[in-house]
């Protein structure tokens, strides 16, 4: 069966600083991942995935991630912070031959410092 | 622009009463969701559609029922039977029903009991 495991509900850093998310997954079958943004009384929406392929994946707002098979993990990394990060992270896994199959972790909750 | 709309985006439910949350979808996507998301524990899934007239329970649907008569449209009671509704509800959308498909999010609706 599959799970996904968000190490840290809540991850503080400066503004400018590193961002490291943790996700580790585990999967029967080689997984689909991704990492999902939601902002404060809003939905979802999608930062990145991996489905095959190159195991780093860049996202949006400058965010990437890297599948490492042998970890089990996709951590969710950001060079440098910005104030507008401030939100909750989700990772999530699929497997199977349909999207009702999605996983979702606990979420980790941002808070970027000035 | 194309999207998913829910409404409405705040609701309160007395006891012993049936509330019904509004989802619409104009993406022309033929799968939709209906998840349940608590403070600490992600999503959960209450219910599925994939095609029109067809849907079926996810990991939590005691207390909920859906219908599908339209594509575009797939709305989600919370019946008298659900002890502790209060939480908030985002609905999504995908394409198809592959495994590496994007979710699409509403903005949710937070439902309370008074």
């Amino acid at each position: 069966a599959q799970s996904v495991t968000q190490l840290g509900s809540h991850v503080s850093v400066s503004e400018g600083a590193l961002v490291l998310l943790r996700c580790n997954y585990s999967s029967s079958v080689p997984p689909y991942l991704f990492w999902y943004v939601q902002y404060p009384n809003q939905g979802l929406q999608l930062l990145l995935k991996y489905t095959t392929g190159a195991t780093l994946v860049k996202g949006i707002n400058g965010f990437e991630a890297e599948f490492k098979k042998s970890e089990t993990s996709f951590h969710l990394t950001k060079p440098s912070a910005h104030m507008s990060d401030a939100a909750e992270y989700f990772c999530a896994v699929s497997e199977g031959s349909g999207t009702y199959k999605y996983i979702f972790g606990t979420g980790t909750r941002l808070k970027v410092l000035a | 622009d194309g999207g998913i709309t829910q409404s409405p985006k705040y609701l309160f439910r007395k006891e012993g009463q049936n509330v019904t949350l509004s989802c619409e979808q104009n993406l022309n996507h033929d799968a939709m969701y209906w998840y349940r998301q608590d403070p600490g524990q992600g999503l959960r899934l209450i219910y599925y559609s994939q095609i029109v007239n067809d849907f079926q329970k996810g990991d939590i649907a005691e207390g909920y029922s859906v219908s599908r008569e339209k594509k575009e449209s797939f709305p989600l009671t919370v019946t008298s039977a659900q002890k502790n509704p209060t939480a908030f509800y985002l609905c999504a959308s995908s394409r198809g029903q592959k495994a590496n498909e994007k979710l699409f999010f509403g903005s949710g609706t937070q439902l309370s009991v008074l």
